[in-house]
C-alpha cells in the first residue's frame, strides 16, 4: 500500500534561518512526488514536482529512493512562507489519486 | 490553466437536509474527478472517485449513499451530502489530473451542519 509519513506536525524557525521539511513515503513501484503549500484559507497549490526539478519560492526537493525521501529545503525562510505544507504520492503516471501525508504546519517567526 | 472551480465555498445548513455541492473544470476536460474530505488540523482523505458516465468508486469506509456523487458531463461533477448530520461538517475539496499541469484543486467546500 502507498504511504507518506511526515513526522513533524508543527516546524518553527527564526526568519532567514534553513527549513527542512522532512517527508517519506512507502511504494513498491516509481512514485511520482508532489509538495503542496496551503496558505491561510486559500486552496492547496503546487509547489513542486519531482519529475520536473526546479526551484520554486526557494524551495527544492530531491527524491531520494534509496531512503525513500523526498525532503523539502529552503536555505533561507521568509515569513511569507508560514502555511501549511502536503507531501503527496501518485501511485503511477496514470489517472490516480493523491495519496497525502499528514501535514506539516511551518512557522516562521520574525 | 487547469482551474476548477468550487462552489459553494461555504454552505450552513440544518440537520437532516442535503446539499450539493459543484465542481466544473474551466478549462479543460476531467475525464476524473477526485473527492476528498479534511477534517480541521488533519490531511485530506479520498473519499471517491468519480467518472465521467459511469459510477463513482468510493473509499472503504465512505457510505455511498450519503455522499452522492454525479458526473454526468466532462466539465461537472457533483457531490451531495444527503441527510446531512453534524459529523458530516468538515471541509470537502474536488480534484481533478490535466496532462500539462498535474494535480489541480478546486477551492473547498466548508460544511458546516447545524
Amino acid at each position: 500500500a502507498q504511504r507518506v509519513t511526515q513526522p513533524e506536525k508543527l516546524l518553527s524557525v527564526f526568519k532567514g534561518a534553513p527549513v527542512e521539511l522532512k517527508c517519506n513515503y512507502s511504494y513498491s513501484g516509481s512514485p511520482e512526488l508532489f509538495w503542496y503549500v496551503q496558505y491561510s484559507r486559500q486552496r492547496l497549490q503546487l509547489l513542486l514536482r519531482h519529475i520536473s526539478r526546479e526551484s520554486i519560492k526557494g524551495f527544492t526537493a530531491d527524491l531520494n529512493k534509496g531512503e525513500t525521501s523526498f525532503h523539502l529545503k529552503k536555505p533561507f525562510a521568509q515569513e511569507e512562507d508560514s502555511a501549511m505544507y502536503y507531501c503527496a504520492l501518485s501511485p503511477n503516471s496514470g489517472n490516480t489519486p493523491l495519496v497525502f501525508g499528514k501535514g506539516t504546519r511551518l512557522s516562521v517567526i520574525a | 490553466g487547469a482551474v476548477v472551480s468550487q462552489h459553494p465555498s461555504w454552505v450552513i445548513c440544518k440537520s437532516g437536509t442535503s446539499v450539493k455541492i459543484e465542481c466544473r473544470s474551466l478549462d479543460f476536460q476531467a475525464t476524473t474527478m477526485f473527492w476528498y474530505r479534511q477534517f480541521p488540523k488533519q490531511s485530506l482523505m479520498l473519499m471517491a472517485t468519480s467518472n465521467e458516465g459511469s459510477k463513482a468508486t468510493y473509499e472503504q469506509g465512505v457510505e455511498k449513499d450519503k455522499f452522492l456523487i454525479n458526473h454526468a458531463s466532462l466539465t461537472l461533477s457533483t457531490l451531495t451530502v444527503t441527510s446531512a448530520h453534524p459529523e458530516d461538517s468538515s471541509f470537502y475539496i474536488c480534484s481533478a489530473r490535466t496532462v500539462s499541469f498535474g494535480y489541480t484543486f478546486g477551492s473547498g467546500t466548508r460544511l458546516t451542519v447545524v
